[in-house]
């Protein structure tokens, strides 16, 4: 089966750093992506980490262990604008294509 | 510019009523889904698409069904719409690769009464 846990909310003040986790079982990987989703918006892509390792992409960076089944998205420098979901997906090992799984979605809340 | 777009954009309709909703890609992509978003459930698979012809059940299929005849089109129709189907719907489109992200529509908001 597939399963996909991330937390519901968090909080954090502006400037600051936050780390947004995710789990996963799935039967089959092929990698794992992260979206932000703005209230009443279409999800948008952020990141996306097939081997184990960071990727960093300016203020946002995702990290990916396979063998531990976990990723977390790093916000760092926090601004009022990152108020939002974080949608952590799973790509299932398909013949020829990335069927995304998603999680619930993590809604950030930044405060000044 | 390539875009994927859904229409329409909101919609109410009424119970026992079939209702089909329109997604068009201009990206050329092979791969398009559609999911509903509901609260507590994030985003859910209905059905998926790999080709023209081509169609698969998602996770919540029941109730639901899609076509594709050409690559550009995935329109997603329900039988008979019923409340529990009230929802937020998303169609995405990708490339047959594996690691290429997804691009997603605007979202249709569909209220069955």
């Amino acid at each position: 089966g597939q399963n996909i846990d991330q937390p519901t909310e968090m909080t954090a003040t502006e400037g600051a750093i936050v780390q947004i986790n995710c789990t996963y079982q799935t039967s089959g990987f092929n990698g794992l992506f992260w979206y932000q989703q703005h209230a009443g918006e279409a999800p948008t892509f952020l990141s996306y980490n097939v081997l184990d390792g960071l990727e960093e992409k300016g203020r946002f960076s995702s990290f990916l262990s396979r063998s531990k089944g976990y990723s977390y998205l790093l916000l760092k420098e926090l601004q009022m604008k990152d108020s939002a979901s974080y949608l952590c997906a799973v790509s299932s090992q398909s013949y020829n294509t990335d069927k995304l799984i998603f999680g619930t979605g993590t809604r950030l809340q930044v405060f000044p | 510019d390539a875009e994927i777009t859904q229409s329409p954009r909101h919609k109410i309709t009424e119970t026992g009523r079939q209702v089909t909703l329109a997604c068009h890609q201009t990206w050329n992509h092979n791969n398009m889904f559609w999911y509903r978003q509901d609260l507590g459930h994030g985003l859910r698979l209905i059905h998926y698409s790999y080709g023209v012809q081509d169609t698969n059940k998602g996770e919540v299929s029941d109730g639901y069904s899609v076509s594709r005849s050409n690559t550009e089109d995935l329109p997603l129709t329900l039988e008979s719409a019923a409340s529990s189907q009230t929802s937020v719907y998303f169609c995405a489109s990708s490339d047959y690769r594996g690691n290429t992200e997804a691009f997603f529509g605007q979202g249709t908001r569909l209220t069955v009464v």
